[in-house]
């Protein structure tokens, strides 16, 4: 079955630096991956989702590679606020496409 | 706006007891989800529902049931709650492409 790994110590950086977190994968190479934003007590928020064939893709602050050679997906975060402070859970479809599968996510602490 | 709620914040039952979590949409989703979630292991999907009356098992089925008699709303059921069932829990509305989710549950069982 498909594993996530996604770096479990907190990443802590200074306000208005480029925030990049990593999401592995160890199997099968997905369609498409989803990365999600969730705050402590809360569910997480969709933020993006990337295609195989689509390499890099942009919203706003956010930028999402996607590298299937590598089988990794890096997530940044450019000119970081306080506010960008959460942890970030990328998410990808099982083999057969009907579930997602979670990693447990990286915390990202943005100090003023 | 796409909205997601369940019934309690926080919940705190006794070992044995049956407990019933309650998630509804209003965005006439065909898929629903029930996850939980626990620090260091990420979200784990108990069970989903693609349709009503229709449910499929997910990855950590045992111990809970679910119910899908409309197609907004989406029970989770804990037959006989027991310590290792502490957690939080997190409905979600949508596709495997874009989930929606709820605030979630966090239920304590002593």
């Amino acid at each position: 079955s498909q594993k996530i790994e996604q770096n479990s110590e907190a990443l802590n950086i200074q306000e208005g630096k480029t925030a990049t977190l990593t999401c592995n994968y160890t199997n099968y190479s997905p369609a498409y991956l989803q990365w999600y934003r969730q705050d402590p007590g809360r569910g997480p928020v969709f933020l993006l989702l990337i295609r195989e064939n689509e390499k890099e893709k942009r919203k706003e602050r956010l930028k999402v590679t996607f590298d299937t050679t590598l089988k990794q997906s890096l997530f940044h975060i450019t000119a970081s606020q306080p506010a960008d402070s959460a942890t970030y859970l990328c998410a990808l479809p099982t083999r057969y496409g009907n579930k997602l599968v979670f990693g447990a996510g990286t915390i990202l602490r943005v100090k003023s | 706006d796409v909205k997601v709620t369940q019934s309690s914040r926080y919940l705190v039952k006794r070992t044995g007891e049956k407990v019933f979590l309650e998630c509804v949409q209003d965005m006439d989703h065909e898929n629903m989800f029930w996850y939980r979630q626990d620090p260091g292991l990420g979200l784990r999907l108990i069970y989903f529902s693609y349709d009503v009356k229709m449910k499929e098992k997910g990855d950590i089925p045992e111990g809970y049931s679910v119910s899908r008699e409309k197609k907004e709303r989406f029970s989770l059921i804990l037959e006989s709650a027991s310590t290792n069932q502490t957690s939080m829990y997190l409905c979600a509305s949508g596709t495997v492409r874009e989930q929606y989710f709820g605030p979630g549950t966090r239920l304590t069982v002593t």
